[in-house]
């Protein structure tokens, strides 16, 4: 898998909007841009991905950089149940099956 | 919707002993993993099988595990002497026919070497 880099931690005051950003600068035509996230004593769980544009669903909105070099999972009204690790992770369609977890940015959010 | 169930959710077993980590993954899924997360650090791949085969492994799965789908449902991960550093939570995950889709996660058994 190609290499993400995310900011150790993040704060939020609940009920605002909270922009993760991802770098991955050396990301290959065929990546695809996941993130997942894990809430404290969970597994992982699926957020969202995307390839070249953005993505919204239910649970946040994907921002993809023109140059696909970099990304932001947008949480758009932030809850204490949001609190968790979120991963970044590149996957190839073709040729990856597994995911590789990196550290994460540990978003904490302020009551 | 559908889940990856997981039992036991929490173990405790003595060192040397066999353990026997038992995942139900979503009903149409072909694609079966396990991860390990020990405290405070990230989470690991293991190991994933498919059509009845292991089909990638990493380094840490080395002879002490095994895995099985014995009956076409159950899909289970067995450390045969364990040690102290097992000690750690173990995900089940799954996923449908084609690389790229989604990976969905179990809540996990948590395995304590004592």
């Amino acid at each position: 898998d190609a290499k993400t880099t995310q900011p150790n931690s993040m704060e939020s005051n609940e009920e605002e909007p909270v922009h993760l950003p991802c770098n991955h600068s050396t990301i290959s035509g065929t990546d695809y841009i996941h993130w997942y996230r894990q809430l404290p004593s969970q597994g992982p769980e699926y957020v969202i991905h995307g390839l070249t544009s953005n993505v919204n669903n239910r649970m946040a909105s994907l921002a993809i950089a023109e140059d696909r070099k970099s990304s932001t999972l947008i949480l758009h009204r932030a809850t204490l149940r949001d609190a968790a690790v979120y991963y970044c992770i590149l996957r190839d369609v073709w040729r990856d099956d597994k995911i590789i977890f990196g550290k994460g940015t540990r978003l904490h959010i302020l009551p | 919707e559908p889940e990856v169930t997981q039992t036991p959710s929490h173990q405790v077993t003595q060192m040397g002993q066999e353990v026997i980590l038992r995942c139900v993954p979503i009903s149409n899924h072909l694609y079966f993993y396990w991860y390990r997360q020990i405290l405070g650090q990230k989470v690991e791949f293991l190991v994933s099988f498919y059509n009845n085969e292991i089909s990638e492994k990493s380094e840490i799965f080395d002879d002490q595990f095994s895995v099985e789908r014995p009956d076409g449902s159950n899909f289970t991960l067995k450390i045969r002497s364990t040690k102290l550093e097992d000690s750690a939570m173990y995900f089940c995950a799954s996923r449908r026919e084609y690389s790229g889709n989604t990976i969905y996660f179990g809540e996990g058994s948590w395995l304590t070497v004592v």
